[in-house]
C-alpha cells in the first residue's frame, strides 16, 4: 500500500516568506508526527496529532510554527517569515495509533532552504 | 526528560567487520527502543525494535539487546557489507504512548570493500 507521502521535496524561498508543507499520511494511521532534521541538530520532534485530540505543540521552536490537520488525515506545517536557521529537511511520519511499540512511518521529507 | 545518546560518528568499516553503534537512554518508566536507519537519498525506516526488557530485535543480521541494568540498546552486526553504509538512530518512546519519538544525533557508518 502507499506510504507516507510529502510535497513538496524541495522548496526554496527566501528570508521573510511564509512556507506551507504538506504530509499525507499512511490511511487508517490515527498518530501523525512532524520532525525536523537538520545538520547538527539530528532529529527534533516538533508537533503530533492523535485522532481528535489537542495536538502536542511542545517542540514548535517558535510562534512562527504552526500544523493543522484537516479531517483527521491530511496535516499542513506552515512556516511564517522564514528564516535562514529555519533551512532542515521536514519529516513526517504517521503510525497506527500513539502508543509505545508502535512503529512510525516517516515520509520522504522536505527540504526546505532559505535564501 | 527522556533522552538517547549515541556514539558519535562517523565509523568506517571493512566489508566483514564486526559492528557496534553503543546507544545509551534516559527514561522515566519502561520506554520501547528502536534503531532507525537512513540509507543515501532515502527516508527512514525502522530497522529493529524491542518494547520491554531483555527483549532482542533483529534484522539483516543486526541485533540489540534491550538492557535495562545498563539502559542500553547497543546495535550490533557480526559482518557489515557494503550495502549497510547508512545513517543509523537510535530512539525511545514512552511505554505509555505520550511522547513521540525521542532520537539520538545519528551515527553515519561508511563500509569500504
Amino acid at each position: 500500500g502507499a506510504g507516507v507521502s510529502q510535497s513538496p521535496s524541495n522548496k526554496v524561498t527566501e528570508k521573510g516568506k511564509d512556507v506551507e508543507l504538506r504530509c499525507d499520511p499512511i490511511s487508517g494511521h490515527t498518530a501523525l508526527y512532524w520532525y525536523r532534521q537538520s545538520l547538527g541538530q539530528g532529529l527534533e520532534f516538533l508537533i503530533y496529532f492523535q485522532g481528535n485530540s489537542a495536538p502536542d505543540k511542545s517542540g514548535l521552536p517558535s510562534d512562527r510554527f504552526s500544523a493543522e490537520r484537516t479531517g483527521g488525515s491530511v496535516s499542513t506545517l506552515t512556516i511564517q517569515r522564514t528564516q535562514q536557521e529555519d533551512s532542515a529537511v521536514y519529516l513526517c511520519a504517521s503510525s497506527l495509533r500513539l502508543a509505545g511499540g508502535q512503529e512510525q512511518y516517516f515520509g520522504p521529507g522536505t527540504r526546505l532552504t532559505v535564501t | 526528560g527522556n533522552s538517547v545518546t549515541q556514539m558519535e560518528g562517523p565509523v568506517t568499516l571493512s566489508e566483514e567487520a564486526f559492528l557496534t553503534i553503543n546507544c545509551t537512554y534516559t527514561a522515566t518508566g519502561y520506554p520501547s527502543l528502536f534503531w532507525y536507519v537512513q540509507y543515501p537519498g532515502e527516508g527512514l525506516q525502522l530497522l529493529l525494535k524491542a518494547t520491554k526488557a531483555d527483549d532482542k530485535g533483529s534484522n539483516k543480521g543486526f541485533e540489540a539487546t534491550y538492557r535495562k541494568e545498563t539502559t542500553s540498546f547497543h546495535l550490533e552486526k557480526g559482518s557489515v557489507q557494503v550495502s549497510d553504509s547508512a545513517v543509523y538512530f537510535c530512539a525511545l518512546s514512552d511505554y505509555s504512548g505520550n511522547t513521540p519519538l525521542v532520537f539520538g544525533k545519528g551515527t553515519r557508518l561508511s563500509v569500504i570493500a
